[in-house]
């Protein structure tokens, strides 16, 4: 099936635990994206992968990390969660970086950080 | 810095037509994306647009205007389906995407 799959969906964390949200896709995208979603604030990148092997920052970079070993999975760290992280997170993947490409989003995990 | 700007809410009665506005403050200027986003799912595309005009899709069609940093969305024959979050992002001279809030959309019988 195509598309873009999260886990876990939602998951409960005490803070200072480490945790990795798991993204994967099938349909051969360059470009891959975290965002996190709030109540009352738009989607906020939080890292980006342009191709695989290459990461950058996006607006709210501290306090997670990524990787981009293969083209379909890119996780996201939270090296010590804190309650702030508590959140919406998605990934999203578009065919080619810094283009004006669709982008397509997954399910979403949503994380609680007590 | 850079700024989108939407409508929290709006409600609009089924059968009818709803027009959701959005206005942008981006450094440079690659096209403005709107995505319609269910409660508790994911964002899905809805319409791109780069050129000034109206683009019509369906139900659904979507306006610019650059020189006034303005877009709107118009929603036809209102169902309740359409009842969602609406999404307006504009992509930036870095092809990063700004996005806005959302307008909640109620959609009452």
């Amino acid at each position: 099936i195509a598309g873009i799959t999260q886990a876990p969906t939602s998951q409960i964390l005490a803070a200072g635990r480490r945790m990795t949200l798991r993204c994967t896709q099938d349909m051969r995208h360059n470009a891959m994206y975290w965002y996190r979603q709030d109540l009352g604030l738009g989607l906020r990148l939080i890292h980006y992968s342009n191709t695989a092997g290459t990461t950058g920052k996006g607006e709210v970079p501290d306090g997670y990390s990524v990787s981009r070993a293969n083209t379909d999975d890119f996780p996201l760290t939270l090296a010590s969660a804190v309650p702030s992280q508590t959140s919406v997170y998605f990934c999203a993947s578009s065919p080619i970086a810094g283009d004006t490409d669709t982008q397509y989003f997954g399910p979403g995990t949503r994380l609680t950080v007590l | 810095g850079q700024n989108i700007d939407q409508p929290t809410e709006m409600t609009a009665t089924e059968g009818a037509i709803v027009q959701i506005n959005c206005t942008y403050q981006t450094s440079g200027f690659n096209g403005l994306f709107w995505y319609q986003q269910h409660a508790g799912e994911a964002p899905t595309f809805l319409s791109y647009n780069v050129l000034d005009g109206l683009e019509e899709k369906g139900r659904f069609s979507s306006f610019l205007s650059r020189s006034k940093g303005y877009s709107y969305l118009l929603l036809k024959e209102l169902q309740m389906k359409d009842s969602a979050s609406y999404l307006c992002a504009s992509i930036d001279s870095n092809y990063q995407l700004i996005w806005g809030a959302g307008t909640k959309l109620i959609i009452k019988p």
